[in-house]
C-alpha cells in the first residue's frame, strides 16, 4: 500500500462543476503539498498546509491531521484548469523528504 | 524574486553519451533537490543537499549518475553513459531549509530523451 493515496486517478468534468480531488497518508508529516504540474511543465506549488484550511483564488486545501486526510477543490472549474494534480507529504520519519502521491489528471472541457 | 533556475529545458542525446544538467536555486535556499521524473509517474527523490552536503543519495544510481553542489549555490547533475531509461523529466527544487514544513520551490524542469 503506498504511503500517499489519491483519488481519483483521473477526472473529467465539464466547464463550471466543482472539482475535489482527495488524498490519504499513513505516515507522520510535518506539512502537507498540494503541486499542479502541466504537460510538458514544471511543477507548481499551489499549497501547503499542516492543519485547517487554505484558499487561493479558486483553489481551496483542507487537511484533517486526526484522520489523515487532504482535499483540494476547485470553484468554477475552467479548462485552463487541465492539469495533473499532487499530494506530497513531508514525512518526519525520513529527513523530512516528500512522499509523493501518483497524481490526479484533471481535463476541464468547455 | 527569481525562481529555480534549470537548463537546458531539453535534451536529446544516444544511449552510451553523457549529459549534464544545470540548476540555480532561489537565493539563500540551502536546500536543493534533483528529482527524476518518469513519463506518467510521480517524481523520485535523486539527491538532496544541504548547502554543499549531501543528506540523501540513496536513490541515485552512482555507477551513472553523479552530482554536485560545490560552493552550496548552484548544481550540476550528470549522467554518464546515459541509457534509455534515463528518458525522463528531471527536476531541480530548493528550499529555505531541510527540516519542518519548508515549501520546496521547482523549476521548469530538464526533458532529456534517450535514443
Amino acid at each position: 500500500k503506498n504511503e500517499v493515496e489519491q483519488s481519483p486517478q483521473n477526472l473529467t468534468a465539464q466547464e463550471g462543476e466543482f472539482i475535489t480531488i482527495n488524498c490519504s497518508y499513513s505516515v507522520g508529516i510535518s506539512a502537507l503539498h498540494w503541486l499542479q504540474q502541466h504537460p510538458g511543465g514544471g511543477i507548481v506549488s499551489l499549497f501547503m498546509l499542516s492543519s485547517g484550511k487554505k484558499k487561493h483564488g479558486r483553489l481551496i486545501a483542507t487537511i484533517n491531521i486526526q484522520e489523515k486526510h487532504s482535499s483540494l477543490h476547485i470553484t468554477a472549474s475552467h479548462p485552463r484548469d487541465s492539469a495533473v494534480y499532487i499530494c506530497a507529504v513531508r514525512s518526519m520519519d525520513s529527513n523530512y523528504q516528500l512522499i509523493w502521491g501518483a497524481g490526479t489528471k484533471l481535463i476541464i472541457k468547455p | 524574486e527569481a525562481g529555480v533556475a534549470q537548463s537546458p529545458r531539453y535534451k536529446i542525446i544516444e544511449k552510451r553519451q553523457s549529459v549534464a544538467f544545470w540548476c540555480n536555486p532561489i537565493s539563500g535556499h540551502a536546500t536543493l533537490y534533483w528529482y527524476q521524473q518518469i513519463l506518467g509517474q510521480g517524481p523520485k527523490l535523486l539527491i538532496q543537499f544541504q548547502n554543499n552536503g549531501v543528506v540523501d543519495d540513496s536513490q541515485l544510481p552512482k555507477d551513472r549518475f553523479s552530482a554536485e553542489r560545490l560552493k552550496g549555490v548552484d548544481s550540476t547533475l550528470k549522467i554518464q553513459p546515459a541509457k534509455l531509461e534515463d528518458s525522463a523529466v528531471y527536476l531541480c527544487a530548493s528550499s529555505l531549509q531541510l527540516a519542518g514544513g519548508t515549501e520546496q520551490f521547482f523549476g521548469p524542469g530538464t526533458r532529456l530523451t534517450v535514443l
